[in-house]
């Protein structure tokens, strides 16, 4: 199996400007979980999808983040406009409700600098 | 207000030696941890967990130990080699399934 995939894997875009960071989750997997890790925060769940539903989006941090699910394989999370404070590692991670350990996968992370 | 601690934010250790990574909690609804090791660059991977009907759980040279009364749990490394330099996370879980709680890390460094 391939993990999760992110891309891309490094992210630099000027404040205001949009940004799209995309996952592609292990295939079979029925949750999907959007985390970001900052020095000053760790590691913050900001939204999770079950079945392509999103269930929490309490963690996103403002309006203008926003993340989608359009089918089991691609999920997206957007910022728009962006801010330098958005500046941070973003991880995808997926799961298997079955699985028992309630272990997630991680991908590699997108570092996202917005000057 | 952080549900799940670690207290340490870094640790050095010599190779060969016990490596001992600790993890605090408060919500006392957390009925599963699990122990993530994270290298640079890369995306933080699974090591071991424990339920807490357990109070502890062994795989190989990975121990991790629970004690529910003190809503501690630690995660033993023996012996430690260099390559076990990476940042520890430490994750809690409610019952059923749910999301997983991180704590903020701890960097460990084993020297040769």
């Amino acid at each position: 199996d391939a993990g999760v995939i992110q891309s891309p894997r490094h992210e630099v875009t000027e404040m205001g400007q949009e940004v799209t960071l995309r996952c592609k989750p292990i295939s079979g997997h029925d949750y999907l979980f959007w985390y970001r890790q900052t020095m000053m925060r760790g590691l913050e769940l900001l939204i999770y999808f079950n079945n392509n539903v999103p269930i929490d989006d309490s963690g996103m941090p403002e309006d203008r983040f926003s993340a989608k699910m359009p089918n089991a394989s691609f999920s997206t999370l957007k910022i728009q406009p962006s801010e330098p404070r958005d500046s941070a590692v973003y991880f995808c991670a997926s799961s298997l409700r079955t699985s028992g350990n309630r272990e997630q996968f991680f991908g590699p992370g997108t570092r996202l600098t917005v000057l | 207000d952080q549900q799940v601690k670690q207290n340490s934010p870094s640790l050095s250790v010599q190779e060969g030696r016990i490596s001992i990574l600790n993890c605090d909690y408060t919500n006392s609804m957390f009925d599963y941890f699990l122990w993530y090791k994270k290298y640079p660059a890369e995306g933080p991977t699974f090591l071991i967990s424990i339920s807490s009907i357990k109070d502890k759980n062994e795989d190989g040279r990975f121990t991790v130990f629970l004690n529910k009364s003190a809503k501690h749990l630690s995660l033993h490394i023996v012996p430690s080699q260099p390559g076990d330099s990476a940042v520890y996370f430490c994750a809690a879980s409610g019952s059923g399934y749910s999301t997983l709680t991180f704590g903020k890390g701890t960097m460990l460094l084993v020297s040769p």
